[in-house]
């Protein structure tokens, strides 16, 4: 069971190319979600999913877009980084919530710098 | 909207001692959850703690507390005998039921010497 798994854990872009980042989880969860961490500040909501095939705009959602084929999966894409987008970004996964305890578990991260 | 604030950037203690750590939130709604995470310097988020705005008592667990108190909506979360690997950065994050958000404080860096 390996939990939240994100793919690659380090990368370094060019101003302008693209690239996505994977998440994959092996516990069954409905909800997946990305976030980003910048220094002094908390994470924050970049896009999430409450379901295959649906996604919805979080806090931060400006320059990226996601896409959940598939249940297990979590695609995270840069169409044209910005060095803005330099950060640490965790995907997370979590059991239905609705009105309920549920926590989120979070993968390694991956650490972004665009140049 | 909801929000998090942690008002203590860093603390140092000393091993084997108690720690509390802040933190207040803000929110309208009166059906919530607040959790508490890890982060130590490895990086991963690691789950710690839960309270629901109704639940009656404050939640434990191991060596973790969180004391809640609704009226003031301050949720500090309580480290007692506190050991060497409770160095890291530590967040608190909130969530009103039915918002899918979980919003995160900027977090509390706890370092405890030896």
């Amino acid at each position: 069971n390996a939990g939240v798994t994100q793919t690659p854990k380090f990368r370094v872009l060019k101003t302008g190319q693209s690239m996505t980042l994977l998440c994959a989880q092996d516990m069954n969860h409905e909800y997946m979600y990305w976030y980003r961490q910048d220094p002094g500040m908390g994470l924050r909501l970049i896009h999430y999913s409450v379901g295959e095939g649906t996604t919805a705009k979080g806090e931060v959602p400006d320059g990226y877009n996601v896409s959940r084929l598939k249940k297990q999966n979590f695609l995270l894409g840069l169409e044209s980084a910005a060095p803005s987008q330099t950060s640490v970004y965790f995907c997370a996964s979590s059991r239905w919530t609705g009105e309920s305890s549920y926590e989120q578990y979070f993968g390694p991260g991956t650490r972004l710098t665009v140049t | 909207a909801q929000k998090i604030t942690q008002t203590q950037p860093g603390m140092f203690v000393q091993e084997k001692e108690a720690v509390t750590l802040d933190c207040t939130y803000d929110t309208s709604d009166p059906s919530y959850g607040l959790f508490w995470y890890k982060q130590p310097s490895s990086g991963e988020m690691i789950f710690l703690i839960y309270q629901g705005s109704y639940d009656q008592q404050n939640a434990t667990e191991g060596r973790y507390s969180l004391n809640f108190q609704k009226a003031r909506k301050s949720a500090n979360l309580v480290i007692s005998a506190s050991q060497l690997g409770d160095s890291a950065m530590y967040f608190c994050a909130m969530r009103e039921f039915g918002n899918e958000k979980l919003t995160f404080g900027t977090g509390t860096r706890l370092t405890i010497i030896p």
